[in-house]
């Protein structure tokens, strides 16, 4: 069974609030991700991270960062939240190498 | 440029027949692994199975199995017998370990 979390699952903010959501994996997987997916549509990659202090931006462009101080948590901050960022943000874990994702349950995050 | 391709927006299953999702990818990379994953409405994204490059035999899991055509880049899923519960969108992917990318998802529809 896959150990990802993510917290909170849901967040409803206002305009200009600075939020992070919370990723963590108890597996030691090396590589984690973050994506942002619309209801019943494609993953966009917005950040991933192959190890401690590496991070990397990817696909999508996103006014979010990330970081990874330790190999389990991977959290992703936004400075100011705005309404075009209401979606659905999944968090990703692998094995070093090319290796199946381990998907947490996703923030569903909503912006006023 | 390494991509996947999955030209089935949308798809729809009689309960207890079969169906095959479609997904086509681009890599020059000789090695990797191609995987479909599935995610349930409102629900955690899974692992379906996963393919490694270099096997000829195509893999298979339970109900669930691929046909792997490596010279044509080819990787459908086939789902036999299905099940309610197996409404959901599905996501084809490759991963070479350097690189990795996700198609753009098929909606499937079990009809009772």
């Amino acid at each position: 069974e896959a150990d990802i979390y993510q917290t909170p699952r849901y967040l409803v903010i206002g305009t200009g609030k600075k939020i992070t959501l919370e990723c963590s994996q108890t597996m030691g997987h090396d590589k984690m991700y973050w994506y942002q997916q619309d209801p019943g549509m494609e993953l966009h990659l917005i950040h991933y991270s192959y190890g401690v202090n590496s991070t990397e931006k990817g696909d999508l462009s996103s006014e979010s960062t990330v970081s990874r101080i330790r190999t389990e948590h991977f959290p992703l901050t936004l400075e100011s939240a705005r309404p075009s960022h209401t979606s659905q943000y999944l968090c990703a874990s692998s094995e070093y190498g090319a290796a199946e994702q381990f998907f947490g349950p996703g923030t569903r995050l909503t912006v006023l | 440029a390494q991509t996947v391709t999955q030209s089935q927006p949308e798809m729809s299953v009689q309960e207890a027949e079969t169906v095959t999702l479609s997904c086509t990818y681009d890599t020059s990379e000789s090695d990797y692994y191609l995987f479909w994953y599935k995610q349930p409405p409102s629900r955690q994204m899974i692992l379906v199975i996963r393919q490694e490059a270099y096997k000829q035999q195509n893999a298979t899991e339970n109900r669930f199995s691929v046909n792997f055509q490596k010279a044509a880049k080819s990787f459908s899923l086939k789902i036999s017998d299905s099940q309610l519960g197996d409404a959901a969108m599905y996501f084809c992917a490759c991963d070479t370990g350097n690189q990795f990318y996700f198609g753009t998802g098929t909606s499937l529809t079990v009809i009772p």
